[in-house]
């Protein structure tokens, strides 16, 4: 079993659809936890990051963390065309290396 | 504005051909990474250094080797490359502490033929 497990899609729903994002993982250690948009032809860019347990909002994005169950979401409100990418999430320790460990990605495709 | 960037956006090579990637980060970041990302299988970390002239393997250093010679550059290096090196080789850079939030560079997607 992979430490982060992540549908790769492709999700694809329409214009102005609220979206939903999950990660789940095995390592209770993770504590830090983050999201990145890669659109295509590009690296990725960090779009959220949020420590420990709660939600995190920033305009039409919110993440969530349970760490009771070991899952992630990231929820889109109002989806644009725009949204359309790869989307990463990531997690990390607070001991040692504080190096992320991938999930491999979801595509999202938003469609007029 | 943040700025990772790469030598090459795209690379064709042969088999057998000695190949360096290129990347320079111009946040005086003390730590840079090279991942490669294959379909299906995601971000894989290759080599980070966290300070110049040191580095570290990650989880599939097979193949390559990395060397940091300054502060803002880090080379990756693929001695012999073989066809099953083909893949998107992106860059990242992070600022001690929050080596989590990580900047990356556009990719350079290297063919071995």
């Amino acid at each position: 079993q992979k430490e982060v497990e992540q549908d790769p899609g492709p999700l694809s729903v329409p214009e102005g659809a609220i979206v939903s994002l999950n990660c789940t993982y095995s390592n209770s250690a993770f504590q830090y936890f983050m999201w990145y948009r890669q659109y295509s032809r590009k690296g990725p860019e960090l779009l959220m990051y949020t420590y420990s347990s709660g939600n995190k909002e920033d305009g039409r994005f919110t993440a969530q963390v349970d760490k009771s169950s070991k899952y992630i979401s990231l929820f889109i409100r109002d989806s644009q065309p725009s949204d359309s990418a790869t989307y990463l999430c990531a997690m990390s320790s607070s001991g040692g290396s504080y190096i992320p460990t991938f999930g491999r990605g979801t595509s999202l495709i938003v469609h007029p | 504005d943040v700025k990772v960037t790469q030598s090459s956006r795209y690379l064709v090579k042969r088999t057998g051909e000695k190949v360096f990637l290129e990347c320079v980060q111009d946040m005086d970041h003390e730590n840079m990474f090279w991942y490669r990302q294959d379909p299906g299988l995601g971000l894989r970390l290759i080599y980070f250094s966290y300070d110049v002239k040191m580095k570290e393997k990650g989880d599939i250093p097979e193949g390559y080797s990395v060397s940091r010679e300054k502060k803002e550059r880090f080379s990756l290096i693929l001695e012999s490359a073989s066809t099953n090196q083909t893949s998107m080789y992106l860059c990242a850079s992070a600022r001690t502490g929050v080596l989590n939030s990580q900047y990356f560079g556009p990719g350079t997607r290297l063919t071995v033929l």
